[in-house]
């Protein structure tokens, strides 16, 4: 069994300032673990992936995320909100080709 | 290159009515996936298929669902008797592989609302 949970429903930071997305996992293998964005009437789009090579993961637009095994958690950071963040991040793990979801973050920026 | 691409991107339906969405994967990429998305249940796996077959049908929420998939391409799901329950987004993914590391790339969705 597989399963995410995202702490944070809705996260709102100003233009310039670090943004966290915190997101801890349920497995029973080891994982895959992916970060997705949507923006508003859009696909979900692919921030980055871990796959048990290194812990720390560099994505897309500035993103990154760290594996934490000892703490299950797999949290999405980004040092400098930009106007274009806002948008519903997801937390997704897999243990083979079924993906599952978290609740989804929904981030705000303020100018 | 190409992505998924999903038609219709908007279907308005009638309660009783059936409906089929489209789905365009990547070519090239042997796995499909469909996904439902709705304020309830938040994302939620359907079905998948390797080539044409569907070795994993679990996610379909009724027999009123079904899916399809021909020349290892195009896939079509089909709702019959659509009920308003069934109001959601509709969400494609292809991959090239099975394996959990595979990333999946999604479509933008069929937004269905059922009257």
């Amino acid at each position: 069994a597989q399963s995410v949970t995202q702490l944070d429903s809705h996260v709102s930071v100003s233009e310039g300032t670090p943004v966290l997305l915190r997101c801890n996992y349920s497995s029973s293998y080891s994982p895959s673990l992916f970060w997705y964005v949507q923006h508003p009437n859009k696909g979900l789009q692919l921030l980055l992936k871990y796959t048990s090579a290194a812990t720390l993961v560099k994505g897309i637009n500035g993103f990154e995320a760290e594996f934490k095994k000892s703490e299950t958690s797999f949290h999405l950071t980004k040092p400098s909100a930009h106007m274009s963040d806002a948008a519903e991040y997801f937390c997704v793990v897999s243990n083979d080709y079924k993906l599952s979801f978290g609740a989804g973050t929904t981030v705000t920026v303020r100018a | 290159g190409a992505g998924v691409s999903q038609s219709p991107s908007n279907k308005v339906t009638e309660k009783g009515k059936d409906v089929e969405l489209r789905c365009d994967p990547i070519s090239g990429h042997t796995a499909l996936y469909w996904y439902r998305q709705s304020l309830g249940q938040g994302l939620e796996f359907l079905i998948y298929f390797q080539g044409n077959s569907a070795p994993d049908k679990s996610g379909l929420p009724s027999d009123r669902f079904s899916a399809e998939r021909t020349g290892g391409s195009v896939s079509t799901l089909t709702i019959q008797r659509t009920q308003q329950e069934d109001s959601a987004v509709y969400l494609c993914a292809s991959g090239a592989g099975t394996s959990g590391s595979a990333t999946q790339y999604f479509g933008p969705g069929t937004r269905l609302l059922v009257l």
